[in-house]
């Protein structure tokens, strides 16, 4: 069983606009949440990361929404662009975990010119 | 700044056959561990260490095999190859949880394909 539901599988999204991907977990102890983007052939990079003592955090174009009582957080990016297309996963991790993450299953995000 | 480095990136294996993916990374990480990435599944922890000589086994442990006999390597050996084990796996290192971000430094991955 999946601990960290990630969707849509797929976005296609028009340069301008704003991609939305959205997890969810079941695990209240989990307190760390990272959103990691891969690109074609490459590994995953960290991209944006939040705790739960926040609703909201801000880096640039990418903001992190989270909802703790829903047990929900998602990633927004604003004004997508081309250099956007990449896949994206959400991920969270416990305390004392020594930094083992459950990741969800991806979403691959394609914005179009 | 090497970061982490993975080999090899592409390898073809009959069923039965073994082989060893190997890690490196000179960033003095205490922490590394191993991933499996298969579509639709997201990446998921085969095994990981926490320093050198400590192992410990992730979601998918069976089929594989680890030690971390040194702070910058940490092998990754197939011990009988099945197709099941057919996949992109990635070496991840970071500092010690805690104190620490959390950031997780992936190699660029390593192609499996087993026959």
């Amino acid at each position: 069983q999946q601990q960290v539901k990630q969707s849509p599988q797929s976005l296609i999204v028009q340069k301008g606009g704003i991609s939305i991907i959205n997890c969810a977990y079941e695990n209240t102890a989990f307190d760390y949440f990272p959103w990691y983007q891969q690109f074609p052939g490459k590994g995953p990079a960290l991209l944006i990361a939040i705790r739960p003592d926040v609703s909201e955090k801000k880096e640039g174009r990418f903001t992190i929404s989270f909802n703790k009582s829903a047990k929900q957080f998602s990633l927004h990016i604003m004004d997508s662009q081309p250099g956007d297309s990449a896949t994206y996963f959400c991920a969270a991790s416990m305390v004392g975990s020594f930094n083992k993450f459950y990741f969800g299953s991806g979403t691959k995000l394609n914005v179009k010119p | 700044n090497a970061g982490v480095t993975q080999t090899p990136k592409f390898q073809v294996l009959k069923t039965g056959q073994s082989m060893t993916l190997q890690c490196a990374q000179d960033m003095n990480h205490e922490y590394m561990s191993w991933y499996r990435q298969d579509p639709g599944m997201g990446l998921r922890l085969i095994h990981y260490s926490v320093g050198a000589g400590i192992t410990d086994q992730g979601e998918v442990p069976n089929g594989y095999n680890v030690s971390r006999s040194t702070t910058e390597d940490f092998p990754l050996r197939l011990l009988s190859a099945a197709p099941s084990q057919t996949s992109v796996y990635f070496c991840a290192s970071s500092l010690r949880g805690g104190g620490g971000t959390g950031e997780l430094f992936f190699g660029e991955g390593s192609r499996l394909t087993v026959l």
